[in-house]
């Protein structure tokens, strides 16, 4: 079955630029979606359709795909950007898959 | 503004059943697919399947984990949708979230989920 692979944690310090990565088989023909999810509250879409912004989310925010890798790239971390971070498609034969996150902690 | 809020959760005994509702407002209910996720205490998210509108005749799609013991169903009348669970196990304990469904499938809504937990 479809399986989409996240590092499981990253470091950033404040400022820098943060990058996510989440692979599987040709991922990159299929459409992608981040979500960011602070501790004890619901998921929140910060990019769908490999790259674009919903009304609302940074700037700061953005992502790619390409080379059955998609990535989500936050610049000028900030400290409210810790979160867990997760990736999103959709595959024909599975249905829709989650990778299994990547904890981002900005120190 | 949209909302999604769900309902139904609670504690079940293992081999029970349950049903989970979530009620929708802020769009039109019935345009959309509506999907359940799920993500048990301190793991990640999993999709738990999905029902579509009546353009595309209200067909489902389950992931494998629940094939055969879970349905989804909608009342567009209400602007609801439904997750019936059965034959519960523990591996089901987890937080159930209602999501609007968005061409090319992603979730630009969601609720704030109901913990269901199945526990003797």
């Amino acid at each position: 079955s479809f399986q989409l692979t996240q590092p499981p944690s990253v470091s950033v310090s404040p400022g820098q630029t943060a990058t996510i990565s989440c692979s599987g088989d040709k991922l990159d023909y299929k459409y992608s979606s981040w979500y960011q999810q602070r501790p004890g509250q619901s998921p929140v879409l910060v990019i769908y359709q490999d790259m674009k912004r919903p009304s609302g989310i940074p700037e700061r925010f953005s992502g790619s795909n390409s080379d059955n890798t998609a990535t989500l790239t936050i610049s000028g971390t900030q400290a409210m950007d810790e979160a867990d971070y997760y990736c999103q498609a959709w595959d024909d034969s599975t249905g829709v898959v989650f990778g299994g996150g990547t904890k981002l902690t900005v120190l | 503004e949209v909302q999604l809020e769900e309902s139904g959760g609670g504690l079940v005994q293992p081999g029970g059943s349950l049903r989970l509702s979530c009620a929708a407002s802020g769009f039109t209910f019935s345009d959309h697919y509506m999907d359940w996720v799920r993500q048990a205490p301190g793991k990640g998210l999993k999709w738990v399947g999905r029902i579509r509108n009546q353009v595309d005749r209200y067909t489902t799609d389950y992931a494998a984990a629940v094939e055969g013991r879970f349905t989804i169903s909608r009342d567009d009348s209400r602007n609801s949708v439904y997750l019936q669970m059965a034959n519960l196990n523990a591996e089901d304990t987890a937080v159930y979230f209602c999501v609007r469904t968005d061409r090319g499938s992603y979730y630009p809504f969601w609720g704030q989920g109901t913990l269901v937990t199945v526990s003797s």
